[in-house]
This record gives structure tokens, C-alpha cells and sequence, in this order.
């Protein structure tokens, strides 16, 4: 049973560019939600998605976006990057939409030079 | 705003030891309780949780403490192993049922195990 899985593992970008991380639930979850980790901190919720679309959003400006697909693996979208950018993008996922029983998935470190 | 945080950022033990690591949370509507482990290079591993209706949960070598008077809670690790060695998050679901505003992390902490 494949848990849930992130790619790229590593990705490095120039401040400005636009960068796409991928993120595939595990079995049987169809919803994703995605947290930033920076350096030293705590993961903080982006967004969840659940049957296509962003059900809930944290504190993180329009630069960030999603997607999700209809079998439920999902994209986080970056445009604009800025050097703040720069930290390990958690891929978390769960079924109907419960926090409780989330599962993340190993991140995509990313830095922006 | 209200947030998860923690009292100590490392925290050094011998192998065997019992381990203690403390979180305070600030939201009184806050209604479950994860513990997270993360290994470097890892995403965050789920090991106990308690709802707000409870003061105590065990799992294997684990003990999860609440004490909602004080808005305080407590991960126990027995007989500490060097496979303990992580970080350690508290988090919190501030309503009951899905779709609330994602998990709340709190800062970690760095537990290490010296042999």
C-alpha cells in the first residue's frame, strides 16, 4: 500500500520564477492538503482540496494555488517566487476531508535563490 | 492569534530515560490533539492523539497528558531509545470534524538521545 508520495524531492529556483510540486495521496484518501515548513518551525496549512476544488485556505497570499485532479493527486503552484519561499512543501492526505487521520508525505525541499 | 506553542526547543536524554516534551496551546476551543514525529529528511509521523473530553491516552511506550485548566499538554516517551531521536510536534484541530482550517503546528521540539 503506497503512502503518500511528493515529487520533486529537491528543487532549486531563481526568485521570480513559478515552480509546480506534486503530490499523490495515499490509497483510498481523496483529499490533500498542502503546509509550508520553514527552516527550524512548525508545518502552516496552505490549502485543502477535496473533490477538485479548495475547500479551506490559510494565511497565504494568491501567489500560492492548487489543483487537484480526479484521482485526487494534486499540484501546489508557486508564482512569483520570493527568497521567503524557500522550505520543505508538505503533502498531507486524508479521507472526506478529516484532519484527524492525515498522512504526509516526505516534501519538497525547496530553494529559491 | 492564538496559536500551539512549545516550552523547550532541544531536549537532551540518556538511553532509557523516560522523556518528557511539553506543548501549551493558547485556543480553548480547541478540540483534538495530535503528536507528530519527524525525522530529518521525513515528512511528519502521526504517533498519539486525545480529544479534548479525555486527560489521558497510551499507546506503546507512549503517554499523551491534557490538562485543559491549564491549556497544557504533555508526550511521555518511556525508556527512550536512539530511534526517538526527531523532532516533536504538538498540533491541534481548533473544531470538531473535518474542514476546519488545517492542522496547527506548533514550533518542536529537538529530542536527543545521548547513548
Amino acid at each position: 500500500d503506497a503512502g503518500v508520495t511528493q515529487s520533486p524531492t529537491h528543487l532549486i529556483k531563481t526568485r521570480g520564477q513559478q515552480v509546480t510540486l506534486r503530490c499523490s495521496p495515499k490509497s483510498g484518501h481523496d483529499t490533500v492538503s498542502w503546509y509550508q515548513q520553514a527552516l527550524g518551525q512548525g508545518p502552516q496549512f496552505i490549502f485543502q482540496y477535496y473533490e477538485e476544488e479548495e475547500r479551506q485556505r490559510g494565511n497565504f497570499p494568491d501567489r500560492f494555488s492548487g489543483h487537484q485532479f480526479p484521482n485526487y493527486s494534486s499540484e501546489l503552484n508557486v508564482n512569483a517566487l520570493l527568497l521567503g519561499d524557500s522550505a520543505l512543501y508538505l503533502c498531507a492526505s486524508s479521507y472526506g476531508r478529516e484532519l484527524y487521520e492525515q498522512y504526509f508525505g516526505p516534501g519538497t525541499r525547496l530553494t529559491v535563490t | 492569534g492564538e496559536s500551539v506553542g512549545l516550552h523547550l526547543p532541544t531536549l537532551s536524554v540518556q538511553e532509557g530515560d523516560n522523556s518528557i516534551i511539553n506543548c501549551a496551546y493558547s485556543n480553548s476551543a480547541s478540540d483534538y490533539f495530535i503528536w507528530y514525529k519527524q525525522e530529518s529528511g521525513k515528512g511528519p509521523q502521526f504517533i498519539i492523539d486525545i480529544r479534548s473530553n479525555m486527560d489521558k491516552r497510551q499507546g506503546q511506550r507512549v503517554t499523551v497528558l491534557l490538562n485543559k485548566t491549564v491549556k497544557h499538554l504533555s508526550l511521555q516517551i518511556a525508556a527512550t531509545q536512539p530511534g526517538d531521536s526527531a523532532v516533536y510536534f504538538c498540533a491541534e484541530i481548533p473544531y470538531s470534524g473535518g474542514g476546519a482550517d488545517g492542522l496547527t503546528f506548533g514550533k518542536g521540539t529537538h529530542l536527543i538521545i545521548q547513548p
